[in-house]
């Protein structure tokens, strides 16, 4: 089944103690995104991927990482979090057509974190 | 910069009347327009897609949506609501120009709520 995964499903954790949220697509997808969800703000782009070895800051990027070793893993690191990072967040995939025009985007199921 | 608006933070209806769910953008260039739906606790879905194809756009679940220049409108329509409609629906357009056009700008959001 095509499918997002995302881990873990639900997070909570204190200020300071770094944590990783992995994602991974099996549809061989080389767009990769991650957004965040709060409440009356709707979605935001924290950090994207083009491919491989290729990131980019979304519209929230601070106190956040990425990386993109390899095509279907991106993984969210919060090296000191802090309780304004507590929030509902989504990995999506998707595969540029090359002409600039939009494919659909998958999204994982989201990992509501909590940091106290 | 390009930006949409959703008009209406909640909207409730009674089960088989119909649905009307509105969203303006702003957009420099001729937009890709979507919808997705968010059910609760669950990830996003994409209902229909606005690509300068056809301007009347029809997704799944009895959905559809029309593109209006004039009025830089995308308003969101089924004509009798179900139960089942009851969700978070989000107006959503791309740009061109990042990420290969795979960049996504969210509204804020629409509360559907349907009613016996």
């Amino acid at each position: 089944e095509a499918q997002v995964t995302q881990n873990p499903r639900y997070l909570i954790t204190v200020t300071g103690k770094k944590l990783t949220v992995t994602c991974s697509q099996n549809m061989n997808h080389e767009y990769m995104s991650w957004y965040r969800q709060d409440p009356g703000l709707g979605l935001r782009q924290i950090y994207y991927s083009m491919n491989v070895e290729v990131t980019d800051k979304g519209d929230v990027p601070e106190g956040y990482k990425v990386s993109r070793k390899e095509k279907r893993n991106f993984p969210l690191i919060l090296e000191s979090p802090s309780p304004n990072q507590t929030s509902l967040y989504f990995c999506a995939s998707s595969s540029p057509d090359g002409r600039r025009s939009y494919n659909e985007q998958f999204f994982g199921p989201g990992t509501r974190l909590t940091v106290l | 910069a390009q930006s949409v608006t959703q008009l209406d933070s909640h909207v409730s209806v009674s089960e088989g009347t119909p649905v009307l769910l509105r969203c303006n953008y702003s957009s420099s260039y001729s937009p890709s327009l979507f919808w997705y739906v968010q059910h609760p606790n669950k990830g996003l879905q994409l209902l229909l897609k606005y690509t300068s194809a056809a301007t009347l756009v029809k997704g799944i679940n009895g959905f559809e949506a029309e593109f209006k220049k004039s009025e830089t409108s995308f308003h969101l329509t089924k004509p009798s609501a179900h139960m089942s409609d009851a969700a978070e629906y989000f107006c959503v357009v791309s740009d061109p120009f990042t990420g290969g056009g795979n960049k996504l700008t969210f509204g804020t959001g629409t509360q559907l709520k349907v009613e016996l």
